[in-house]
């Protein structure tokens, strides 16, 4: 596609639920990241895939939070027994491969955990 | 661990003024540097990258300048206009990982 395109742009769960956020990046960009946004401070990174490994998940806050990129294409935040803490925003972006690639952002899943 | 920090947080400027955004990362160590704008409730819009060969890159009204050694970037926004209004985060990609990390974003008004 011609951008990031991320579904749903908002999710409002109640505590204890399962949610899932998906990410389609642009067509050809190898590299894909999932990042979450607090209100009012700058996205924090989760973790990066290079294909369909995830290269780096150092930043997923514990093991209620996994993802997966099964085709090396589309990504899928997986989120078990959500938490309001875990309201956010979590944005996905991609580049080309290689590290000096410009990154491009998708408009984000806005998640509210009642 | 690299961190980014810009200042300031929060800036209100009239109309046609020139202005400078400041981002200080503690680790030179880096691959490039981008400048992004988030209007509200929306995603980040790439601005510049700047290479960490690089001293500069200019795009319309803006240019961002990056000095490794020191840690710093600057972001210079010529003539402001309203439509400037928003959230202004600089990121920098090191050498370590792939991952970008963010600054808090400086949050700018531009009244008419």
């Amino acid at each position: 596609g011609a951008g990031v395109s991320q579904t749903p742009s908002n999710k409002v769960t109640e505590k204890g639920k399962y949610v899932e956020l998906r990410c389609d990046p642009i067509s050809g960009h190898t590299a894909l990241y999932w990042y979450r946004q607090s209100l009012g401070q700058g996205p924090e990174f989760l973790i990066y895939f290079q294909g369909t490994g995830a290269a780096d998940d150092s930043g997923l806050p514990n093991d209620r939070f996994f993802a997966v990129r099964p085709e090396g294409s589309v990504s899928t935040l997986k989120i078990q027994r959500t938490e309001r803490g875990d309201s956010a925003v979590y944005l996905c972006a991609s580049r080309w491969g290689g590290n000096t690639g410009e990154l491009f952002f998708g408009e984000g899943s806005r998640l509210t955990v009642l | 661990k690299q961190e980014v920090t810009q200042i300031p947080a929060a800036l209100s400027v009239p109309e046609g003024e020139n202005l400078v955004l400041n981002c200080s990362f503690t680790d030179s160590a880096i691959y490039n540097l981008q400048w992004f704008r988030q209007d509200p409730g929306k995603g980040l819009t790439s601005l510049l990258l700047i290479q960490s060969s690089q001293r500069e890159q200019t795009s319309g009204r803006l240019n961002a300048s990056l000095d490794k050694s020191s840690g710093r970037s600057t972001l210079y926004i010529a003539a402001s206009q309203p439509g400037d209004s928003a959230t202004y985060l600089c990121a920098v990609m090191g050498n370590a990982g792939n991952m970008l990390t963010f600054g808090g974003g400086t949050r700018l008004m531009v009244k008419p």
